[in-house]
């Protein structure tokens, strides 16, 4: 059971444009809903996160919007650069006697081209 | 200021064979995760660490797998007579306590059993 589903898979943007990636959730006890960046070879990165509390989260270029009653989040990049090209993971997690296991989504492979 | 170090980068072995990997956590960092990563997949969480409490091993897919940590520091997961469908990615995250969400994440090590 897929509790975390990302869309897209892949994604091509121009230089300059917006990327968008979307997240869907089912456990309504999730309390926390990272977004990581990889790239090749690499281990992920901690982009930004948010919590259920608040509808969106903006640090500098990149912003999550989050809709509690949906079940969705997405991450919004703005201005979009060569240098983003990786692949984002959405996830989410909970406090639950301990310990926040992630729940991952499968990934989106973001290109920006010139 | 180190981050987390796992070893080996790369694992190739065969069929059958029993693997050791390792993680070293940030330091003073006492929660510690496992996660794989399966080719073109999301993270699956795997094991879970918290000081001298006892492992959330939900997350382990068979009795073949196991982990083992010292205190607050090193930690291995070992794959005993390993197969072709344990391929993947193994990541190691720490965090700064149980109640912390951010996760910080090694390079992985790349197994492939052939």
């Amino acid at each position: 059971q897929q509790q975390v589903k990302q869309s897209p898979q892949s994604l091509i943007v121009q230089k300059g444009g917006i990327s968008i990636i979307n997240c869907a959730y089912e456990n309504t006890a999730f309390d926390y809903f990272p977004w990581y960046q990889q790239f090749p070879g690499k281990g992920p990165a901690l982009l930004i996160a948010i919590r259920p509390d608040v509808s969106e989260k903006k640090e500098g270029r990149f912003t999550i919007s989050f809709n509690k009653s949906a079940k969705q989040f997405s991450l919004h990049i703005m201005d979009s650069q060569p240098g983003d090209s990786a692949t984002y993971f959405c996830a989410a997690s909970k406090q639950a006697g301990g310990g926040n296991k992630l729940t991952f989504g499968t990934g989106t492979q973001l290109k920006v081209e010139l | 200021g180190a981050g987390v170090s796992q070893s080996p980068s790369n694992k190739v072995t065969e069929k059958g064979k029993d693997v050791e990997l390792r993680c070293d956590p940030i330091s003073g960092h006492t929660a510690l995760y496992w996660y794989r990563q399966r080719l073109g997949q999301g993270l699956e969480f795997l094991i879970y660490f918290q000081g001298n409490s006892a492992p959330d091993k939900s997350g382990l897919p068979s009795d073949r797998f196991s982990a083992e940590r010292t205190g607050e520091s090193v930690s291995t997961l070992t794959i005993q007579r390993t197969q072709q469908e344990d391929s993947a990615v193994y990541l190691c995250a720490s965090s700064l306590s149980a109640g912390a969400y951010e996760q910080y994440f090694g390079p992985g090590t790349r197994l492939t059993v052939t």
